[in-house]
């Protein structure tokens, strides 16, 4: 069984651009979430989907960030202008949508870098 | 607020040595714990968790206990291996008001063990 995969693993864009991530969840895993690690600091919650709806979005930083998952399957994350703050590693998780053990199966994450 | 607290890094040791990786919390409510694991290449993983307090988790030859009263989750094992090489991050759920699957994580610590 294929596990978490983000495209891309690593992106380097200037500041101003626009960049897209992109996650597969696990099949048929309903829960999809995002997190964010900055430099040296502790991973944070980004965002919950449960299918294609938006659970939670209180972790998102700001309106320059918009998260997508049509239909349920994959999920995107658009950064629209990415600033040099934006700069880290993107994980993307997703867990099963009932009796949720406690694990949340993750990708190896996107890293963006912010010139 | 919620938070998770753990020893900073990096941690260098030669094999067989015992390992403690220091982890405490601050949650509202009573929170499960956990230690995943990011090896070289990889997303994280789940090691062990505990969902309540006195109860231990261990895998793979590491253990933690969740003490309430110290409101810490350390993790430890007897004798690492070079394998163990990873980077190592404490986190907490199931805090009041949170989402299903919303982690809390500390900033890792990345374990070096030497032949």
């Amino acid at each position: 069984e294929a596990g978490v995969t983000q495209f891309p693993s690593h992106s380097v864009i200037e500041k101003g651009q626009t960049v897209t991530l992109r996650c597969d969840p696990i099949s048929g895993h309903d829960n999809l979430y995002w997190y964010r690690r900055v430099m040296g600091k502790e991973i944070k919650f980004l965002l919950h989907f449960v299918k294609e709806s938006k659970q939670d979005e209180s972790g998102m930083p700001n309106n320059r960030f918009l998260a997508e998952r049509t239909g349920g399957t994959y999920s995107t994350l658009k950064v629209q202008p990415a600033e040099l703050e934006d700069s880290g590693v993107y994980f993307c998780a997703s867990s099963q949508g009932t009796g949720w053990s406690g694990e949340l199966f993750f990708g190896e994450g996107s890293r963006l870098t912010v010139l | 607020g919620n938070s998770v607290t753990q020893m900073e890094g990096p941690v260098t040791l030669s094999e067989e040595a015992f390992l403690t990786i220091n982890c405490t919390y601050t949650a509202t409510g009573y929170p499960s714990l956990f230690w995943y694991v990011q090896y070289p290449g990889e997303g994280l993983q789940l090691l062990l968790k505990a969902t309540k307090a006195d109860d231990k988790g261990s895998n793979k030859g590491f253990e933690a206990t969740y003490r309430k009263e110290t409101t810490s989750f350390h993790l430890e094992k007897g004798s690492v291996q070079v394998s163990d090489s990873a980077v190592y991050f404490c986190a907490l759920s199931g805090v009041r008001g949170s989402t299903l699957g919303r982690l809390y994580f500390g900033r890792g610590t990345q374990l070096t063990v030497w032949p």
